[in-house]
């Protein structure tokens, strides 16, 4: 699975949109990009995924470059409960993949009154 | 159930102890996955199961290491001869997708210390 960069820490006010950028430059093509957050002593969470398209739920937006080599997660109205580590970690579907998730340092965001 | 538990929360072994580790995963999902998680990390993958089949043990530190699912929904990772370098946080996660594609869910995790 391809290896990804990301900034070591983030401020953010509260209210305003909250990016965390990723770098995934030997990101393969058929490879997905996957957020993961993790609040203090509570397990990672699953926040979206994207494959070449911009995605977006009820949580995030995800953008994905058009060459795939870096995506950038948007949370719009971050609030304080948004602080926590996000981890972006790439990894393949499909019958040859275990289901491994790779997971770096992250980022870990803090989002200030 | 709703999500993952996982149990006990917190456990304490005397070095050399055997522990147990339970995972109840959320129901009907096939795949069920363990990490590692040391303090200041991000989570290490041991081990994966597709119902009680266990596909993938790579992530296993040694043979001290022993994860089973012998009916396809609990979980239990068990650990032989703790040592104090497995003092660390165990994540259980689970999926309704075979190899946990489109996300899965994790668990609040076991918090086991060993002195």
């Amino acid at each position: 699975d391809a290896k990804t960069t990301q900034p070591t820490s983030m401020d953010c006010a509260e209210g305003r949109a909250a990016n965390l950028p990723c770098n995934h430059s030997t990101i393969s093509g058929n490879e997905y990009v996957y957020w993961y957050r993790q609040i203090h002593s509570q397990g990672p969470q699953y926040i979206i995924h994207g494959l070449k398209n911009n995605e977006t739920n009820e949580m995030a937006s995800l953008i994905i470059t058009e060459d795939r080599k870096s995506s950038t997660l948007i949370l719009p109205h971050a609030t304080l409960r948004d602080t926590a580590v996000y981890y972006c970690i790439v990894r393949g579907h499909g019958s040859s993949n275990t289901g491994k998730l790779i997971f770096g340092q992250g980022t870990t965001l803090q989002v200030k009154p | 159930g709703a999500g993952v538990s996982q149990s006990p929360r917190y456990k304490v072994a005397k070095r050399g102890q055997d522990v147990a580790l339970r995972c109840d995963p959320i129901s009907g999902h096939v795949s069920l996955f363990w990490y590692q998680q040391a303090l200041g990390q991000g989570p290490e993958f041991l081990t994966y199961f597709q119902n009680e089949a266990q596909l993938d043990k790579s992530g296993l530190p040694s043979d001290r290491f022993f994860a089973e699912r012998p009916e396809g929904s609990v979980s239990t990772l068990k650990i032989q001869r703790t040592q104090q370098e497995d003092s660390a946080v165990y994540l259980c996660a689970s999926s309704r997708n075979p190899g946990g594609d489109y996300g899965y869910t994790f668990g609040s995790g076991t918090r086991l210390t060993v002195v």
